[in-house]
């Protein structure tokens, strides 16, 4: 099956310093990634929805200059945040699908601390 | 819109016992739907998905689930539990279309706990 790879799976940073989190297919080509965020005992929110080669799609309320997402490759998509702020202190997890997968794999998670 | 809601926030069930996590789905059209198991500080397992054909559908371990169009439901079961299975479980959905898969929309959770 498809796998992903999400690094890090922890960071912690400085407030007003900027984090890439990088999603990472790992044998084969994925054209969609999605991008969560998880808050503690929350569900998974979308955060945006990147094609390769195209502008990620946000969604509402997420602010895209502060949540910039690169998907420059078909095996490569990043999350940076930049001006980290305590409260963007969570959990996020990529997830890739493609039209030759039978469904979504998830990234591993990294757990973003800002202090 | 498409929205999917996880009756419960935490079960408790006794080691053995059966499990039972609801699932409900609002939309007119029936979409795909999905189980997820999440481990703590861990990413999300699949569990079983109900894309097509047989509405009641097979999982790993020992988990299924039975789609039911008429209640718009999809809950999850399982005959006896084991200590292994306390985790926080996720239905989801997205909206059928072709050309691959659209975004998928996560219930709430619900946090299952196993007792001996």
């Amino acid at each position: 099956g498809a796998v992903v790879s999400q690094h890090p799976s922890r960071v912690i940073c400085k407030s007003g310093t900027s984090v890439k989190i990088e999603c990472r297919s790992l044998d084969f080509q994925a054209t969609t990634m999605f991008w969560y965020r998880q808050f503690p005992k929350q569900s998974l929110m979308l955060m945006a929805t990147s094609n390769e080669g195209s502008k990620a799609t946000y969604e509402q309320g997420v602010e895209k200059d502060k949540f910039l997402i690169n998907h420059a490759s078909l095996t490569l998509s990043t999350l940076t945040v930049t001006s980290a702020h305590p409260e963007d202190s969570s959990f996020y997890i990529c997830s890739v699908t493609d039209i030759t997968l039978d469904g979504y794999t998830f990234g591993s998670g990294t757990r973003l601390t800002v202090v | 819109a498409q929205s999917v809601t996880q009756l419960g926030s935490h079960v408790s069930v006794s080691e053995g016992a059966l499990v039972l996590l609801r699932c409900n789905y609002s939309s007119s059209v029936p979409p795909y739907l999905f189980w997820y198991v999440q481990y703590p500080n861990q990413g999300l397992q699949l569990l079983l998905k109900y894309t097509t054909g047989a509405t009641l559908v097979k999982g790993i371990n020992g988990f299924e689930a039975e789609f039911k169009k008429s209640e718009t439901s999809f809950h999850l079961t399982k005959p006896s539990a084991h200590m292994s299975d306390a985790a926080e479980y996720f239905c989801a959905v997205t909206p059928r279309a072709s050309g691959g898969y659209n975004k998928l929309i996560f219930g709430a959770g619900t946090r299952l706990a196993v007792h001996p």
